[in-house]
């Protein structure tokens, strides 16, 4: 079964310091990866999805195959980046979404 | 557009009491899930439909039943509450394209079972 692991429940960071927000997955096929993000008090929402290859507010992760990882990097944290971090995994032809435990990022100042 | 509505926001209920969390969207969506977020054990998937008349179980289904009689509409029902589903349910909905598209989410509902 495809699974979605995020080793660190909370990850503290000073403002100014990178940040790499760590995500494995296990799954043979193509998966897509996303990251959600959920700042305090509003709606869990997309932060940015691997087949964009796009940068979100400084962040960008990027797709090993060969690790099975998806980690989230930004190179200069900042305070309002604190938030509970979420990677999940799409498998093709599946109708289901699958999320990792989360991470919980605190910006310290 | 509201996007997602989840009512109510907050619920308290007795052990073997029933329940009904709603969940509607105005955005036309074809996918629609339920996921339980509990502390330092993340979302998990309970129940998601792909079109009206249509649900599935996800991965914690054991004590909830879903209907999907509407494009709109994705109830969640609890019929036997027991402590163990004290938690935040989500509501979210997705255009269709689970693969590439976005999930849209609702506020969240917080149920307490005493």
């Amino acid at each position: 079964a495809q699974r979605v692991t995020q080793p660190e429940k909370l990850l503290s960071v000073f403002k100014g310091a990178p940040v790499e927000l760590k995500c494995n997955y296990s799954y043979s096929g193509s998966p897509e990866l996303f990251w959600y993000v959920q700042y305090s008090r509003q709606r869990l929402q997309l932060l940015l999805r691997h087949i964009s290859r796009e940068s979100i507010k400084g962040f960008t992760a990027d797709l090993n195959k060969g690790e099975t990882s998806f980690h989230l990097k930004k190179p200069f944290a900042q305070e309002e980046d604190s938030a509970m971090y979420y990677c999940a995994l799409s498998r093709y032809r599946d109708d289901k979404i699958i999320f990792g435990k989360g991470t919980r990022l605190h910006i310290l100042p | 557009n509201a996007g997602v509505t989840q009512t109510p926001k907050f619920r308290i209920l007795k052990i073997g009491q029933s329940m009904t969390l709603q969940c509607t969207q105005d955005m036309n969506h074809n996918y629609m899930y339920w996921y339980r977020q509990d502390p330092g054990m993340g979302l998990k998937l309970i129940y998601y439909s792909v079109g009206a008349g249509i649900t599935d179980k996800g991965e914690v289904p054991n004590g909830y039943n879903v209907s999907r009689s509407t494009t709109e509409d994705f109830p969640l029902r609890l019929e036997l509450a027991a402590p163990s589903q004290t938690s935040v349910y989500f509501c979210a909905s997705n255009i269709g394209d689970r693969y590439t598209g976005e999930l849209f989410f609702g506020e969240g509902s917080r149920l307490t079972v005493l």
